[in-house]
């Protein structure tokens, strides 16, 4: 059984498009993430909800819009693609946004790529 | 200055060898700390917590100095199966309450036969 799974696994589009990525766990857990891995191989967090209710919003540009329609999935959707956006996203997952001890598990990414 | 600060590596050693990696952080209110350990082209998995205690998982130690600011991760008896990239982690509070994971860049290893 895959905890965290996301979709697609790839992703190459042209610049100016529109796309969305999935992202939906089944480890009862109560808080969801993304990560930006950008070339150089740097985890940046981009958002995180915690039953479904925003926590964390990190100076990431509006033209990324999170939605968490349930505790279980959190969506990401891209407008207007730029070149910088290619990355690989990671969705991620942890038991509670309280207990400060708890790990990551990650999705296995979405390799996005703007042509 | 980043938050959580790695030596990218790469490191190159022999099989059998020991290693270790040390991971800096400037929150001093930094809540709890991680090693995760990423292959080539693949996701971040947790290696191990890291506790105020130190602690041993067989052929890894992971020690942690709050007085310093920073983590260690000592691989002994090297396998050509560690290679890959070792993130350090800390977790922090964020401004609304939630804690938050803070990543290092990862610092590379190659372990050769």
């Amino acid at each position: 059984d895959t905890a965290v799974s996301q979709t697609p696994k790839y992703l190459v589009t042209q610049m100016g498009n529109d796309k969305s990525i999935k992202c939906e766990q089944n480890l009862g857990h109560d808080t969801m993430y993304w990560y930006k891995q950008d070339s150089k191989k740097f985890l940046k967090i981009m958002f995180s909800y915690n039953n479904k209710e925003l926590i964390i919003n990190e100076t990431v540009p509006n033209r990324f819009s999170p939605k968490s329609p349930d505790k279980a999935h959190l969506n990401l959707h891209i407008n207007s693609l730029e070149l910088g956006d290619s990355a690989v996203y990671f969705c991620a997952s942890s038991q509670s946004k309280i207990v400060g001890n708890q790990p990551q598990h990650f999705g296995d990414g979405t390799r996005l790529s703007i042509l | 200055r980043k938050e959580v600060e790695q030596d990218p590596g790469p490191f190159n050693v022999p099989e059998g060898a020991t290693v270790a990696f040390n991971c800096t952080y400037s929150n001093s209110a930094s809540q709890s700390f991680f090693w995760y350990r990423q292959d080539c082209r693949k996701e971040p998995k947790l290696l191990m917590s890291v506790y105020s205690s130190g602690n041993e998982d067989g052929r890894f130690t992971a020690q942690l100095n709050r007085a310093s600011q920073y983590i260690s991760l000592l691989i002994r008896d090297s396998k050509l199966s560690d290679s890959a990239t070792y993130l350090c982690a800390v977790n922090i509070i964020g401004n609304t309450g939630g804690f938050k994971t803070i990543f290092g860049a990862g610092t590379r290893l190659f372990v050769k036969a």
